[in-house]
């Protein structure tokens, strides 16, 4: 069966230190892959998504930056941290295919930046 | 740009009452719409899922309304339990097909 490994859990972290969020998935080959984050009380913004080793794609401008080094791997990183990067971090992956099916979250890393 | 949205941000019901969430949606050209579960300090899960060649598909205690002529997508809950307490989430797919577009949520409070 499929699983999706988020961590960490939990981070706080300062203002200006950097950060790298790790995300795997077992079971399954060529996902696509995708990171969301939600702010206290509010609802799922989607970050980035990539289809394939390499194939990153970005929905908003932000102070974040993912990788795909690996087919069921996805890093999202940043140099340095800002408050309103906090937050509820989503990892999700889905079968390949020109539509995005069924979203299988990970269980979440809460970023708490001070 | 592309939203997803929600009437309303809360919905409390009594248990074994009926709910409705409902949601509205802005890309005309989306063709697929999904229901997510999310439980508190938890990822979403899916409930149901439908295609915009339907307008209603039925699960377990269930049933997702499509009207593509308003643009509006609902979600029906039979006799809610206290274990459907959660936050409701609509998604439909974005302008390029290729990721899933998130509404604000609904809370959904069951009382016994």
């Amino acid at each position: 069966s499929q699983t999706i490994h988020q961590w960490p859990a939990t981070l706080v972290q300062p203002v200006g230190s950097p950060l790298s969020l790790e995300c795997t998935v077992e079971g399954t080959s060529n996902p696509n892959l995708y990171w969301y984050r939600q702010a206290a009380g509010r609802g799922l913004q989607l970050l980035f998504y990539s289809i394939g080793i390499g194939q990153i794609s970005s929905e908003v401008p932000q102070n974040l930056s993912a990788s795909r080094p690996q087919d069921r791997q996805f890093i999202l990183s940043s140099k340095k941290l800002l408050l309103s990067d906090s937050g509820f971090y989503l990892c999700a992956w889905s079968v390949l295919d020109s539509r995005p099916g069924e979203l299988f979250f990970g269980e979440g890393s809460r970023l708490t930046v001070l | 740009g592309e939203s997803v949205g929600l009437h309303l941000p809360t919905l409390s019901v009594q248990e074994g009452d009926n709910s409705i969430i409902n949601c509205a949606y802005s890309n005309s050209a989306s063709d697929y719409f999904i229901w997510y579960k999310q439980e508190s300090g938890k990822g979403p899960q899916f409930i149901i899922d439908i295609r915009s060649n339907m307008d209603k598909r039925q699960g377990q205690r269930v049933t997702v309304l499509l009207n593509k002529t308003v643009k509006h997508l609902s979600l029906q809950i039979a006799a809610t339990q206290p274990g459907d307490s959660a936050v409701y989430f609509c998604a439909e797919t974005n302008q390029a097909g290729t990721a899933l577009i998130f509404g604000k949520g609904t809370t959904l409070s069951v009382s016994s």
